[in-house]
């Protein structure tokens, strides 16, 4: 069963770079056929999609994060990672990591369990 | 940008049919995925592609898409069916992801 877990720091100064990354286990991330997708909530409120990417690097990213966002991935490790960029408190929130599936298809199957990182002084 | 309209709350009596639905623009030329999230979890996949359950999934969870609305459809619905629902498409020419603003389900 495919599983994925984020880590990082759980608190993060404002201005400062949010940094995340994501495990694979139970399944390759060199897969031709999925995304790999980060999706933020802010404490109740809604699901944002905040970017994928494919094994081979190549990215989407949302357009109103895309100046402060690099997603990255490291297939040697089974690993993709987040990295946004000059934080503010509107950047808390519970951040997810998922699989996505490829071309039109394009729905989330697995997701890991989230991480919640605050963003305060 | 692609706009996906739910509403806040849907409720709905024990045993009965509950039907969340999903607004957008031509919504119905676009596959509609929906997700259930339960509180303090993550969101769990229960139709992809408009109408398709992922394994495990009971039969009670169904999908429409056609026109300008798309329909999560939950029949002899549960107390553990009370959760948040979000639908979501994928925009292949903007390869840009959309979600509603997800809808709050109460079984009474």
């Amino acid at each position: 069963q495919l599983q994925l877990q984020e880590s990082g720091p759980g608190l993060v100064k404002p201005s400062e770079t949010l940094s995340l990354t994501c495990t694979v286990s139970g399944g390759s991330i060199s897969s031709g056929s999925y995304y790999w997708g980060w999706i933020r909530q802010p404490p109740g409120k809604g699901l944002e999609w905040i970017g994928n990417i494919y094994y081979r690097g190549s990215t989407y990213y949302s357009p109103s994060l895309k100046s402060r966002l690099t997603v990255s991935v490291d297939t040697s490790k089974n690993q993709f990672s987040l990295k946004l960029s000059s934080v503010t408190a509107a950047d808390t929130a519970v951040y997810y990591c998922a699989r996505l599936l490829t071309g039109d298809r394009g729905w989330l199957d697995f997701w890991g369990q989230g991480a919640l990182v605050i963003v305060s002084s | 940008s692609y706009e996906l309209t739910q509403p806040l709350s849907v409720s709905v009596a024990l045993g009965q049919t509950a039907k969340i639905t999903c607004g957008g623009d031509n919504i119905g030329i676009k596959n509609v995925h929906w997700y259930q999230q339960q509180p303090g979890q993550a969101p769990v996949l229960v139709i992809y592609r408009d109408n398709k359950r992922p394994s495990g999934i009971p039969e009670r969870f169904s999908g429409s898409n056609s026109g300008n609305t798309a329909t999560l459809t939950i029949s002899r619905a549960q107390a553990g069916d009370e959760a948040d629902y979000y639908c979501q498409v994928w925009d292949s020419d903007s390869n840009t992801a959309f979600f509603g603003g997800g809808t709050k389900l109460t079984v009474l």
